[in-house]
């Protein structure tokens, strides 16, 4: 099983700042076949990325993932009061399809 | 407009059965390489994979949880039925369904909002 390690476990910004979050595998992921998802309170999961850096549907351009084999990244370049949420890394190419244990993104 | 959504019973007691349905709109899983999946998170806690069944009937299952579960499809192809057996506080959480867009990768692009069940006597 990958397991997927996510730092840090909260960040805390301002809105305007530039935020970098971290998830290590503990293993290669084939294909570098890795998914970001946003989950605000009280909110179902959002895919914002598969496969390491293929944008989904209407997520914003401020929005970037990137990463190969066990380091990937997300950016968000400048924070919209509405991007302070739980991010989770998922790992989608080697059964079981797992997940991190998240970042929280909150008001500085 | 696509949306998935999830239904079934909010208690259940230890070492019972649990069925929850996931109902679709806007697809089926008459359609080549879509999949439907069940995503689990206990209160505060993270996302756990829990099952994933696509147009082919092709099952997948979280191996920790393999020997009590069940995914299948509805004759309408437009439900998903998920049963988790023997039950245990453990099991408590939001269920969520989500469609599954690529046969080959298991990533989830449009979910449910989720249905909670508590397990406990």
């Amino acid at each position: 099983e990958i397991v997927l390690t996510q730092s840090p476990g909260t960040l805390s910004l301002s809105p305007g700042e530039r935020a970098t979050l971290s998830c290590r595998a503990s293993e290669s992921i084939k294909n570098t076949y890795l998914a970001w998802y946003q989950q605000r309170p009280g909110q179902a999961p959002r895919l914002l990325f598969y496969g390491a850096s293929a944008r989904a549907t209407d997520i914003p351009d401020r929005f970037s993932g990137s990463g190969s084999g066990t380091d990937f990244t997300l950016t968000i370049s400048r924070l919209e009061p509405e991007d302070f949420a739980v991010y989770y890394c998922h790992q989608h190419g080697s059964s079981p399809y797992t997940f991190g244990q998240g970042t929280k993104l909150d008001f500085k | 407009q696509i949306t998935l959504k999830e239904s079934g019973p909010n208690l259940v007691k230890p070492t019972q059965s649990l069925t929850l349905t996931c109902s679709l709109s806007g697809f089926s899983l008459t359609t080549d390489g879509l999949g439907v999946g069940w995503i689990r998170q206990p209160p505060g806690k993270a996302l756990e994979w829990v099952a994933v069944i696509y147009w082919n009937d092709e099952k997948r299952y979280s191996p920790s949880l393999q020997r009590r579960l069940t995914i299948a499809k509805g004759a309408s192809k437009k439900q998903v039925d998920l049963t988790l057996t023997n039950v245990d506080p453990a099991d408590t959480g939001t269920y969520y369904c989500a469609r599954a867009v690529d046969y080959w990768t298991v990533y989830f692009d449009i979910w449910g909002q989720g249905t909670t069940v508590i397990v406990s006597s």
